[in-house]
């Protein structure tokens, strides 16, 4: 049992460089998000998905895109990278938004822009 | 000023021993408060959820309290193993206007359970 799958796990950028990273879930979830960890903060969303081909934007989405093709993969694209993208991302799915059902994280992205 | 504060931001305690992790929050409407658990390079991992109507919920050693009059929670751990260093992670959801929920999390308490 997968749950939620997060590729890479560590990543080193140079400014202005794009990548993406992925996201997989196996438990036929509706709901994917997006999360940015900083020291000193909460979790801060990017983006999500209600479903696939639903997307919108969380509190940060600035430089940022994501897609849903599928329900199962939710990738989060860096545009051009920049130092303040330096943050570890989580990705999280959950059957529905409502109260009662937790989120299931995955192990996070640490992405390193130098 | 964050809408989710928890207290104390790092802690120490000796194996055996029970501890009690603070969350006070302001955000409105409130749908539900859950507890976190987030070990080093992990995700974080649900411990509870709890409604408005709920006061405490349990999950083996880890009880949750919530007052929403004062709007503080509480998560107290009984008798500490060393697998419980972690930071523990205090989210609120609130109800959005549209439908749906927004999750506001705290910046989490650091525990280190040593011998």
């Amino acid at each position: 049992n997968a749950g939620v799958t997060q590729t890479p796990k560590f990543q080193v950028l140079k400014t202005g460089q794009s990548m993406t990273l992925q996201c997989a879930q196996d438990m036929n979830h509706e709901y994917m998000s997006w999360y940015r960890q900083d020291p000193g903060m909460g979790l801060r969303l990017i983006h999500y998905s209600v479903g696939a081909g639903i997307t919108d934007q969380g509190e940060v989405p600035n430089g940022y895109n994501v897609s849903r093709s599928t329900t199962e993969d939710f990738p989060l694209r860096l545009l051009s990278a920049a130092p303040s993208q330096t943050s570890v991302y989580f990705c999280a799915s959950s059957p529905y938004t409502e109260v009662g059902y937790g989120y299931t994280f995955g192990s996070g992205t640490r992405l390193t822009v130098v | 000023k964050n809408q989710v504060e928890q207290s104390p931001q790092s802690l120490i305690i000796l194996e055996g021993k029970n501890c009690t992790l603070q969350c006070n929050y302001t955000v409105s409407p409130f749908s539900n408060l859950r507890w976190y658990k987030q070990d080093t390079g992990r995700g974080p991992v649900s411990l509870t959820i709890m409604t408005f109507s709920e006061n405490t919920k349990s999950n083996g050693r880890y009880t949750a309290t919530l007052d929403a009059d004062t709007k503080q929670s509480s998560l107290h751990i009984t008798a500490s193993q060393l697998s419980d260093s972690a930071s523990y992670i205090c989210v609120v959801s609130v109800i959005l206007t549209g439908g749906g929920n927004k999750l506001t999390f705290g910046t989490g308490t650091q525990l280190k359970v040593e011998l």
